[in-house]
């Protein structure tokens, strides 16, 4: 099956610090990844996807680049702030006419001032 | 603008009660899941439904029921809860399938005891 395998946290930064979380997967077939963020006591929120290699995502100043060849999908922020601090969640659907979505563990960011 | 809500927000059962977590949304979503989420562990798809009258199971299907009815509703009952179903629950909607967009209820944490 799927698996997706993200660093683990926490991971603590002050803020304008630059964020990479790790992110890569095994998967079958075409999969799509993407990033979803938990603030805290909220459901999670889409931050970004990709549809097919080489594709860059973006949103809110974070990015990833789906990398088919080592197939990861790293998030990058430039310059992190406090309004950051969340529980950032990679995810695989493995592909086109696949109802699932197969999570990593969630790493939690904390950005102090 | 309700998007999707879940009832209760907290509950606490006794090992062998029963009950039903509900979740409904009003996008008119084809695709409703229902994910539990456990420390350290990620959020687990438990079943999903691509439509009214279709229910499929996901990765941890075992000791919960779904039905969907009707479009707006999606219900996940726990037959005889189990210390071990001890989680919070997300139900998440889309238009078409997780390839799209999930939108996430704001959880239900569930206490058996």
């Amino acid at each position: 099956g799927n698996s997706v395998t993200q660093m683990e946290g926490p991971v603590t930064l002050s803020e304008e610090a630059f964020l990479t979380i790790n992110c890569t997967y095994t998967a079958t077939g075409y999969p799509s990844p993407f990033w979803y963020v938990q603030y805290p006591g909220e459901g999670l929120q889409l931050l970004l996807k990709a549809t097919k290699a080489d594709d860059k995502g973006s949103n809110k100043g974070f990015e990833a680049t789906y990398r088919k060849e080592t197939t990861s999908f790293h998030l990058e922020k430039g310059s992190v702030q406090v309004s950051d601090s969340a529980v950032y969640f990679c995810a695989l659907r493995s592909g086109a006419g696949s109802y699932q979505l197969t999570f990593g563990k969630g790493t939690k960011l904390s950005v102090i001032p | 603008n309700a998007g999707v809500t879940q009832t209760p927000k907290f509950q606490v059962l006794k090992t062998g009660q029963s009950m039903t977590l509900q979740c409904a949304q009003d996008m008119n979503h084809e695709y409703m899941s229902w994910y539990r989420q456990d420390p350290g562990m990620g959020l687990r798809l438990i079943h999903y439904s691509v439509g009214a009258g279709i229910t499929d199971q996901g990765e941890v299907p075992n000791g919960y029921n779904v039905s969907r009815s009707t479009t707006e509703d999606f219900p996940l009952r726990l037959l005889s809860a189990a210390p071990s179903q001890t989680s919070v629950y997300f139900c998440a909607s889309s238009y078409r399938g997780p390839a799209e967009k999930l939108f996430f209820g704001s959880g239900t944490q569930l206490s058996v005891l």
